[in-house]
């Protein structure tokens, strides 16, 4: 199985902040990561598909990029609404898609 | 518009068994599988396996085979998860999700399953 693992698991910022969070695989996996976010009591939201996609009606200040086996989330200005759980996930492996272990965003 | 609704919270003792069921409506079902992912308490999302609504052809991650059967119904366009011989560490929030192309595009609100003695 594909090892996926993401860094940092939690990271505290300003308001206004550039943040930036990592995920690796242990096999490359051309553009298949994406990236969801998750508040506490909710189900996780899709943001970023294959690498650098947008999904529709999230903010452009979330931006993905990476290929192989390195790859990055960044939130451009971080917004109190930010504050949440972020998890990578590969999709090479159909259907076995696996996530990372998350990375808790605070203000 | 395109949603899946869950099943609600349940309470189980250990040994017995749950089930949890997964509607979709907005989209053809057939034309998506339907994954499904738990996450205990305060801990990651883990992926448990994924169900074809076309054929009903299922892969289960290989820790919980054995224990979990998926099953579909395309007449109701209604997904089931069941986990056999409840443990305490399967207490966790259930989720199904839509695989599309890329991802998992769409997720159920979560079914909380609690195991107890």
């Amino acid at each position: 199985d594909i090892q996926v693992t993401q860094s940092p698991s939690s990271l505290s910022a300003s308001v206004g902040d550039r943040v930036t969070i990592t995920c690796r695989t242990s096999q490359s996996i051309s553009s298949y990561l994406n990236w969801y976010q998750q508040k506490p009591g909710k189900a996780p939201r899709l943001l970023i598909y294959a690498a650098s996609s947008l999904q529709s009606g999230v903010p452009s200040r979330f931006s993905g990029s990476g290929s192989g086996t390195d790859f990055t989330l960044a939130i451009r200005s971080l917004q109190p609404e930010d504050v949440a759980t972020y998890f990578c996930q590969q999709s090479y492996t159909t259907p076995r898609w696996t996530f990372g272990q998350g990375t808790k965003v605070e203000i | 518009q395109v949603q899946l609704v869950q099943s609600g919270a349940e309470v189980k003792v250990p040994g017995a068994s749950v089930k949890v069921s997964c509607k979709a409506s907005g989209y053809t079902f057939i034309s998506y599988g339907i994954s499904w992912v738990r996450q205990a308490p305060g801990q990651g999302l883990e992926w448990m396996g994924w169900i074809s609504n076309d054929n009903g052809n299922t892969n289960y991650v290989q820790k919980l085979q054995g224990r979990v059967t998926m099953t579909t119904d395309p007449s109701t366009s209604t997904a089931y998860m069941e986990l056999k011989s409840l443990r305490s560490d399967d207490t966790a929030v259930y989720y199904c999700a839509r695989p599309g192309r890329y991802a998992m595009d769409v997720w159920g609100q979560g079914t909380t399953v609690t195991v107890s003695s």
